[in-house]
């Protein structure tokens, strides 16, 4: 069965750093690997989408990286804000899922210090 | 352009009673999906459809049904409301690869 993993479970930081959050995953069979971002009482919003095949996937300030045989991903946030304070999730779509079904890590939940 | 809009967005309901939450996409996309999110346990599937008419058993569908008669809006049901279905609730569609997400429903049961 998938499982997917978050460390650290919380973060805080001051702002300017640079940061990595980790998702890792017992399963290398996946279709991809997303990012979302949740603020609080919020929906979640997409951030970036890996395909199995991908390594790396950019945007802006972020950075997604996958390495399907180690089952891990990482999100790196280059020169953190504030407005980046939010609970961050990644999410798995197993192959065997069938049904493009998402299993989803329980979240790092980052604080970026003004 | 409206995603994925779930109505209501906060409810809260006493012990027994029935309500349906509402999920409704206007991107065409055959796959839907609804999630609880609970503290420290992360998104879990409900329950899920693959296109209009079908519907099909997530992680945890107990105490909840779904229908699907349209293809744009995906229902969800509790028959007989329990304290321990109090969560915050999130419908997905997915066509392909990225799945979009509502903003959500945050039930309380009492």
């Amino acid at each position: 069965k998938q499982e997917v993993t978050q460390i650290p479970a919380a973060l805080s930081v001051p702002e300017g750093e640079n940061l990595v959050l980790n998702c890792s995953f017992t399963d290398s069979a996946i279709y991809n690997l997303q990012w979302f971002r949740q603020d609080p009482g919020k929906g979640l919003t997409s951030l970036l989408l890996i395909q199995s095949s991908q390594r790396e996937q950019t945007s802006g300030r972020l950075n997604a990286s996958l390495d399907k045989s180690s089952g891990r991903s990482t999100l790196y946030i280059a020169a953190s804000q504030p407005g980046d304070s939010a609970t961050y999730l990644c999410a798995v779509t197993p192959i065997t899922s069938g049904t493009y079904k998402y299993i989803f890590g329980t979240g790092t939940r980052l604080k970026v210090l003004a | 352009n409206a995603g994925v809009t779930q109505t209501p967005k906060f409810r809260v309901l006493k012990t027994g009673q029935s309500m349906t939450l509402l999920c409704a996409q206007d991107m065409n996309h055959e796959y839907m999906y609804w999630y609880r999110q609970d503290p420290g346990m992360g998104l879990r599937l409900i329950h899920y459809s693959v296109g209009e008419g079908t519907t099909a058993k997530g992680e945890v569908p107990d105490g909840y049904n779904v229908s699907r008669l349209k293809k744009q809006n995906f229902l969800l049901g509790l028959e007989s409301a329990a304290p321990s279905q109090t969560s915050v609730y999130f419908c997905a569609s997915r066509q392909g690869a990225e799945a979009f997400f509502g903003q959500g429903t945050r039930l309380t049961v009492v």
